[in-house]
């Protein structure tokens, strides 16, 4: 699996758009980057996943860098109920267990 | 879209009792399902990856006796906490993997599971 990293916390404001890095720096061609977010005391919810083409879907946009290095999940119009942990992960080619770091909290404010 | 199905939401047991949780895929057949732990402000850890119709993979440090791991038909797979003590108290996920149709696969997670040991 590659090794994630993400900031620890990150604040937005209701309304704007959010932007949340992930750093996989030691990806492999064929990896996969998926983007998954755990509102309190639930079970993690799928957003989006991709390999280098920039991807979108109903409620997030994943930007990946051209070296594949890094990638930005971005949650167009923050709403109070955005807020969650969110993470960044990506399975070994041909795996598919998922390995979780400590992920972003995202906290929207009104 | 994919639903994944978690009993009992939470449960309460005396130290030394076993817990069985049940996982089921309600929409869409999982060969495979996965297990997690999570501790009070921590990430997901995985557990063990269960595959249906063949014995459950084990993450490194989780005891395979002590956490038994069935998985006998396309949509469901359960954990069993035998002989449960208080440290085993936490917050018990699994998922189930779907093809997305795009030759790879998305989890999805069920709403979890509360043991709460004493």
């Amino acid at each position: 699996d590659a090794k994630t990293t993400q900031p620890p916390s990150m604040d937005c404001a209701e309304g704007r758009a959010a932007n949340l890095p992930c750093n996989h720096s030691t990806i492999s061609g064929n990896e996969y980057v998926y983007w998954y977010r755990q509102i309190h005391s639930q079970g993690p919810q799928y957003i989006i996943h991709g390999l280098k083409n920039n991807e979108t879907n109903e409620m997030a946009s994943l930007i990946i860098t051209e070296d594949r290095k890094s990638s930005t999940l971005i949650l167009p119009h923050a709403t109070l109920r955005d807020t969650a942990v969110y993470y960044c992960t990506s399975p070994a080619q041909g795996a598919q267990k998922l390995v979780f770091g400590q992920g972003t909290r995202l906290t929207i404010n009104p | 879209g994919a639903v994944v199905s978690q009993h009992p939401s939470w449960v309460i047991c005396k130290s030394g009792t076993s817990v069985k949780i049940e996982c089921r895929s309600l929409d869409f057949q999982a060969t495979t399902m996965f297990w997690y732990r999570q501790f009070p402000k921590q990430s997901l850890m995985l557990m063990a990856t269960s595959n249906e119709g063949s014995k459950a993979t084990y993450e490194q440090g989780v005891e395979k006796d002590k956490f038994l791991i069935n998985h006998a038909s396309l949509t469901l797979s359960t954990l069993t906490v035998t002989s449960a003590h208080p440290e085993d108290s936490s917050f018990y996920i699994c998922s189930a993997s779907h093809a997305s149709g795009r030759g790879t696969y998305e989890q999805y997670f069920g709403p979890g599971t509360r043991l709460t040991v004493t």
